[in-house]
């Protein structure tokens, strides 16, 4: 009865290097939300994917940030050419969307540290 | 103005103790509310789901909705220290993307045995 997974827990990268978090939702689960917690502030939505589609992108940032959730395989929050600023944890959450009410469940996350 | 205002605490309180969290809204058209629980170094765990005004009760826990004045509680009774964490409202407004939660800051919460 696996929950949501998420890797890696950690990630450390160097200023310019890219940075690739994958998420495989909870067995049953087709929807899936990405969410950035900064240090000393609450989740923050980025988006929101469907099976090959993106649904609600409206969080996130416009410039090196990009999502996918192929047919195959976990879903991907990729960043490019980090920054310190980008330091957080990155959570991903499911929902199984038959009514997709709210109710979401939530990985572990992956903090990233950019030096 | 954030949209969801929650005092970051720390809240101390004695093993046993009933513990009251609150949460204040500025949006209308949220009608899902919900509190996680999240431990340090953890990711967010759904604790409590109310739709729409009322109280909602599971065991020690209790959350209550006023949409009439846009405040939101989360009361814990016979605190342990095992609830201590930090405690998260999230609110939804039901259309569209539905996923999309807006959370407050979250309130810390240490039980002292």
């Amino acid at each position: 009865n696996a929950g949501v997974m998420q890797n890696p827990r950690h990630l450390v990268r160097r200023r310019g290097q890219e940075a690739r978090l994958r998420c495989s939702p909870m067995k049953g689960h087709s929807h899936v939300y990405w969410y950035r917690q900064l240090p000393e502030e609450g989740l923050k939505f980025m988006v929101y994917l469907q099976k090959e589609n993106i649904i609600d992108e409206s969080g996130m940032p416009k410039e090196r940030f990009s999502a996918e959730f192929p047919k195959e395989g976990p879903s991907i929050l990729r960043i490019q050419q980090v920054v310190r600023g980008d330091s957080a944890a990155y959570f991903c959450a499911s929902s199984p969307g038959l009514q997709n009410t709210g109710e979401l469940f939530f990985g572990e996350g992956s903090r990233l540290t950019v030096l | 103005q954030k949209e969801v205002e929650q005092d970051p605490g720390p809240l101390s309180v004695p093993e046993g103790a009933i513990v009251s969290l609150n949460c204040t809204y500025s949006n209308s058209a949220f009608q899902y509310f919900m509190w996680y629980r999240q431990y340090s170094r953890k990711g967010p765990e759904l604790l409590m789901y109310t739709y729409s005004s009322g109280n909602k009760e599971d065991g020690r826990f209790t959350a209550q909705v006023d949409k009439s004045s846009k405040y939101i509680s989360l009361f814990i009774r016979d605190s342990q220290p095992s609830d201590s964490a930090t405690y998260l409202c999230a609110m939804s407004a039901g259309s569209g993307n539905t996923g999309k939660l807006i959370f407050g800051q979250g309130t810390t919460l240490q039980v002292k045995p």
